[in-house]
């Protein structure tokens, strides 16, 4: 079973400020997809990552993929009350993989 | 556009009950898979169905049945409940889009308690 690691479990902090999230893990994924979850939704898909070293930007929030597609964080910039919930990160293990590898998730809080 | 619907959106169940869980999609998705979530412990893939009339365990199969009745829906059952199923139960589908093949899009959830 290939795990996913987040960190930090748990982030709460002032409206305003900045932060990273990190999903690791010892394998290399195909592809690695990020999603928020907000209390009694069910996860929605932010973003996907397929090649090493990649980027994605949308609007304050930037993804990037590790060179050996292992790793993945998400940085969000001036952090806003709306973008408190669960952030989970997903990878896929490589070409015609049905399933998915999730992450246990980082629960953010950003307080007024 | 529906997406991903689930009924019921909440259940309680008494040990030893059954029950089904109804999952549709509008969007043409080939797979689909049914997850349950609880504190701490991520998602974890109970049954998924990569196409109408194929069904694979996943992670966490024992104690539920599926069936996929069409490519729209995918139902999951449980025959004989037990307390230790008390979760919340997502459906989703993924996209057959060329070089997004691993995105999937979740269903509101349904909360079940088994008492």
């Amino acid at each position: 079973t290939q795990l996913l690691e987040q960190s930090p479990q748990f982030l709460s902090i002032q409206e305003g400020e900045n932060l990273t999230v990190y999903c690791n893990s010892s394998s290399v994924f195909s592809s690695l997809q990020w999603y928020r979850q907000e209390p009694g939704e069910g996860p929605v898909l932010l973003v996907t990552v397929v090649t090493g070293g990649e980027v994605k930007k949308l609007k304050r929030l930037t993804f990037q993929f590790g060179d050996a597609r292992k790793d993945s964080s998400l940085h969000i910039t001036a952090a806003q009350p709306g973008d408190t919930g669960l952030y989970l990160c997903a990878g896929a293990q490589g070409a015609g993989s049905y399933q998915l590898t999730f992450g246990k998730g980082t629960k953010l809080s950003v307080i007024p | 556009n529906a997406g991903v619907t689930q009924t019921p959106k909440f259940q309680v169940l008494k040990t030893g009950q059954s029950m089904t869980l109804q999952c549709a999609q509008d969007m043409n998705h080939n797979s689909m898979y049914w997850y349950r979530q609880d504190p701490g412990m991520g998602l974890r893939l109970i049954y998924y169905s990569a196409s109408e009339g194929t069904t694979d365990k996943g992670e966490v199969p024992n104690g539920y049945n599926v069936s996929r009745l069409n490519k729209r829906e995918f139902s999951l059952r449980l025959e004989s409940a037990a307390p230790s199923q008390t979760s919340v139960y997502f459906c989703a589908s993924r996209t057959d889009r060329v070089g997004f093949s691993y995105e999937q899009y979740f269903g509101p959830g349904t909360r079940l308690t088994v008492t």
